[in-house]
């Protein structure tokens, strides 16, 4: 069965830098896009990176271009997410999903997720 | 960048109730339009994506209609397993969720 399993998340203070991981099995993770969403606590669903299945094509949300960096590793199956100069409002239980077609896709599978806090 | 605006934000309802969640986009996005279940504290689980077309395994008491800018999540029937957060999500250009919709026991 597919499954997504993230790790990485912890607390940091502001400026600092994190690497999130996600760890797929279950499917051909070389033919799949894959994205990051976010959830900040009591908050809403926010939808923060792709990557395409070969690792070509990248697309950031605007909160976080220029300071995150999404990449995958099709031989160990793993998606990464690097967070540069976090921010408090960066706080957030961060989840990888499987989508489901190409760039513009629903998501169908989700990991549980991984929290990453910023503060002081 | 397209905008999403469910209603209501808090919903009220009995098991056995027929409920009925709105999502409107700011744009049209055709039907490139899912819905997803969220309960606390776990991830969100895919329920309709195209608009109205059914995830394997969901059960056929949810349904999703709509086209355009307007779409409704139906759920015809509601049982105890129901009860929590719905979103809206567009994947016309790129991603956006609505701001969610809490289905609460009355």
């Amino acid at each position: 069965q597919v499954q997504l399993v993230e790790s990485g998340g912890g607390l940091v203070k502001p400026g600092g830098y994190l690497r999130l991981s996600c760890a797929a099995s279950g499917f051909t993770f070389s033919d799949y896009y894959m994205s990051w969403i976010r959830q900040a606590p009591g908050k809403g669903l926010e939808w923060v990176s792709y990557i395409s299945s070969r690792g070509s094509s990248l697309y950031y949300a605007d909160s976080v271009r220029g300071r995150f960096t999404i990449s995958r590793d099709n031989a160990k199956n793993s998606l990464y997410l690097q967070m540069n100069s976090l921010r408090a409002e960066d706080t957030a239980v961060y989840y990888c999903a499987r989508q489901a077609g190409w760039s513009h896709s629903f998501f169908d599978y989700w990991g549980q997720g991984t929290l990453v806090t910023v503060s002081s | 960048d397209i905008q999403m605006t469910q209603s209501p934000s808090t919903l009220s309802a009995s098991v056995g109730d027929r409920v009925t969640i709105t999502c409107r986009a700011s744009q049209s996005i055709s039907s490139w339009l899912a819905w997803y279940q969220q309960k606390p504290g776990k991830a969100p689980k895919l329920l309709i994506y195209k608009a109205s077309s059914l995830q394997s395994g969901v059960p056929s008491r949810f349904s999703g209609s709509g086209s355009g800018t307007e779409f409704t999540l139906t759920i015809s029937s509601l049982q105890p397993d129901d009860f929590a957060t719905f979103y809206c999500q567009q994947y016309d250009s790129y991603s956006t969720f609505g701001q969610g919709t809490k289905l609460e026991i009355k």
